[in-house]
């Protein structure tokens, strides 16, 4: 139980455009969400917490209308990153706790973006 | 200020050899610890958690850690080390109510054949 999924695991894109990241609860509802961003060699870093039906929470210097996150249902969070640039590629890791979780967030594989 | 900290940067040990990587943390209360493991290119895999009672932990492959209050640690160890264990470990903390993870700045454990 506590899957986490990541789609796409993936993905390259040219400069300028943006790229819509889904992070999915596929067997419990997720209350919160969490999206981290890792550089290489790097630590986690969070970037913003949802929750379900409100409005993100992000961390001090994270750019909010950089980084879309919309937590629509209880099992979908998405992060879209609008115009990205070379310096937003990164490896972007998303988490879910649900009502039961307590305090134990479940983590996606990651998704590596690649902006040319 | 609530923190998370792994001393040890990389780690070099042999294969067959007795392992300990550090964590230390700093929190008001007493945190809920985890421990988790990254392979190149890969997500987070768990290998073991604290939230209360027995001190000594036990996780998947091979893998235990001990909370030390009065120490402020939660150092993972494994008996005997494998060349598949090589990876990026890290080590995390929470508190009951604000559910956002600190996380320490990982170890990164080679293995020598």
């Amino acid at each position: 139980g506590a899957v986490v999924s990541q789609h796409p695991s993936r993905v390259i894109c040219k400069s300028g455009t943006s790229v819509k990241i889904e992070c999915r609860s596929l067997d419990f509802q997720a209350t919160t969400m969490f999206w981290y961003r890792q550089f290489p060699k790097q630590s986690l870093m969070l970037m913003a917490t949802s929750n379900e039906g409100s409005k993100a929470t992000y961390e001090q210097g994270v750019e909010k209308d950089k980084f879309l996150i919309n937590h629509a249902s209880l099992t979908l969070s998405t992060l879209t990153v609008t115009s990205a640039h070379p310096e937003d590629s990164s490896f972007y890791i998303c988490s879910a706790r649900g009502e039961r979780s307590y305090n134990e967030q479940f983590f996606g594989p990651g998704t590596r973006l690649t902006v040319l | 200020a609530q923190s998370v900290t792994q001393p040890d940067i990389h780690i070099t040990v042999s294969e067959g050899a007795s392992l300990e990587l550090r964590c230390n943390y700093s929190y008001g209360a007493t945190p809920y610890l985890f421990w988790y493991v990254q392979s190149p290119g890969q997500g987070l895999q768990l290998l073991l958690k604290y939230f209360s009672g027995d001190t000594l932990v036990q996780g998947i492959k091979g893998f235990e850690a001990e909370f030390k209050r009065s120490q402020s640690s939660f150092n993972l160890r494994k008996p005997s080390v494998h060349w598949s264990d090589a990876a990026e470990y890290f080590c995390a903390g929470t508190t009951s109510g604000t559910y956002k993870y600190i996380f320490g700045t990982g170890t990164r454990l080679k293995v020598l054949a």
